[in-house]
């Protein structure tokens, strides 16, 4: 069984960092193509960012382009994302999601990160 | 950047009728190995989205086989043969073929 947890998410003052993480397990991580998407409160899914299964690859939406960075363990079945220069608008729940071919997008249970003073 | 539009946003449902979503891309999402790169999502109140089908019409594993999806390039739908309670929730879809990835505004399906 496919299972993804986030970690690492709380309150943050404006301007400060963060790092997530999602801990896989129950499939070969490092053939998925692993992704960030979050959700703020009361409102739709945003894509964040995305990694290949390797790591070579990645992309990012405009609005964290440049704050944020992605990355991978594949030794330790594990994504992070950190987040600098983190502002109100960053606040959301942060979800994990594997894609594959086979079976579409598995989901986390998501952690939340809220930027406030 | 792939704009996809859902319709409607809202849908009432007596239980035991069928639903109807539809999702519309600004660009093609056939790619060259044949499949339409287009998921359905089920976000439930209170949880996580999980995924209903994938690459437009493959239904994903434990999902019933009232739900099912089709089209093809640009255009998709998501049909629910006989509506029941457990299905309230947000309906997402969403491209998977070019990033930015991006989903629809979805479809809140509420039982009359």
């Amino acid at each position: 069984e496919v299972q993804l947890v986030e970690s690492g998410g709380g309150l943050v003052q404006p301007g400060g960092s963060l790092r997530i993480s999602c801990a896989a397990s129950g499939f070969t991580f490092s053939t998925y193509w692993m992704h960030w998407v979050r959700q703020a409160p009361g409102k739709g899914l945003v894509w964040v960012s995305h990694i290949s299964g390797d790591g070579s690859r990645s992309n990012y939406a405009d609005s964290v382009k440049g704050r944020f960075t992605i990355s991978r363990d594949n030794a330790k079945n594990t994504m992070y994302l950190q987040m600098n220069s983190l502002t109100a608008e960053d606040t959301a729940l942060y979800y994990c999601m594997g894609w594959s071919r086979t079976s579409g997008g598995q989901w986390g249970q998501g952690t939340l990160v809220t930027v406030s003073t | 950047d792939i704009v996809m539009t859902q319709s409607p946003l809202s849908l009432p449902v007596t239980p035991g009728e069928p639903a109807s979503i539809s999702c519309r891309s600004s660009q093609s999402l056939l790619h060259s190995n044949g499949y339409n790169y287009l998921d359905w999502y089920l976000q439930k109140p209170g949880q996580s989205p999980q995924v209903l089908i994938y690459l437009a019409s493959n239904r994903a594993s434990g999902v019933p086989d009232r739900f099912s999806g089709s089209g093809s390039g640009t255009e998709f739908t998501l049909k629910i043969s006989t509506v029941e309670a457990e299905d309230v929730g947000v309906y997402y879809c969403m491209e998977a073929l070019q990033s930015p990835h991006t989903f629809g505004q979805g479809t809140r399906l509420e039982i009359k």
